[in-house]
């Protein structure tokens, strides 16, 4: 099983350009979960989405947009990239909240915006 | 905001010693406890959940959880090398689907 699948792993970026970041799972999770690590400030999400069909805002969600295309897949969306958005990107997903909140991460995406 | 505290580290630890690692949360409310792993460029990998007070136990791993003192620990018998890397405390609240992360506690275990 792949499990989480992040698209690109690497990306370079010039400030004001778009790009989408890709996440899909194969562990029929009904859950998923996009974070940014940042060097001295530890894992914060961005947005989740409990189910299909629904997206909530997290801890850092200005300048970021979701899209839950289906039950398999999270797509993280920077309409407008700035340099404090250079950061390792992780999508993630778990079958439930609550004690069924254990979460399986992607390999990541590293994004620099110059 | 809900936070939750880790020692950043590096906390050195000769090989086949005890290593202890704490987290401390905020949010009294909290019902899930998680650690995870996650070694220099790759992603956060689970190692324990722990729900109830007490002690758990998994090979060389126990995680330790006291809700009253708003604590949770972990540690990891017999050290190796390959245990060498950054240890997150993450805490949900009942039935949330928001992991509050703490910033991490990194290990080094000396040869």
């Amino acid at each position: 099983n792949a499990g989480v699948t992040q698209t690109p792993k690497f990306q370079v970026l010039k400030t004001g350009q778009s790009m989408t970041l890709q996440c899909a799972q194969d562990m029929n999770h009904n859950s998923m979960y996009w974070y940014r690590q940042d060097p001295g400030m530890g894992l914060r999400l961005i947005y989740y989405s409990a189910s299909e069909g629904t997206t909530d805002k997290g801890e850092v969600p200005n300048g970021y947009n979701v899209s839950r295309l289906n039950k398999r897949e999270f797509s993280l969306r920077l309409e407008s990239a700035a340099p404090s958005q250079t950061s390792v990107y992780f999508c993630a997903s778990s079958d439930a909240g609550g004690q069924g909140n254990i979460q399986y991460f992607g390999a990541g995406t590293r994004l620099s915006v110059l | 905001q809900k936070e939750v505290e880790q020692n950043s580290g590096p906390l050195s630890v000769p090989e086949g010693a005890i290593a202890s690692l704490n987290c401390t949360y905020s949010d009294r409310v909290s019902q899930s406890f998680f650690w995870y792993r996650q070694y220099s460029g790759k992603s956060p990998e689970l190692i324990m959940s722990i729900y109830s007070n007490g002690d758990k136990e998994d090979g060389r791993f126990t995680a330790q959880l006291n809700k009253a003192s708003q604590y949770v620990s972990l540690l990891i018998r017999d050290s190796q090398p390959s245990d060498s890397a950054t240890y997150l405390c993450a805490v949900n609240g009942a039935g949330s689907y928001q992991l509050t992360f703490g910033k991490g506690t990194k290990l080094s275990v000396i040869p």
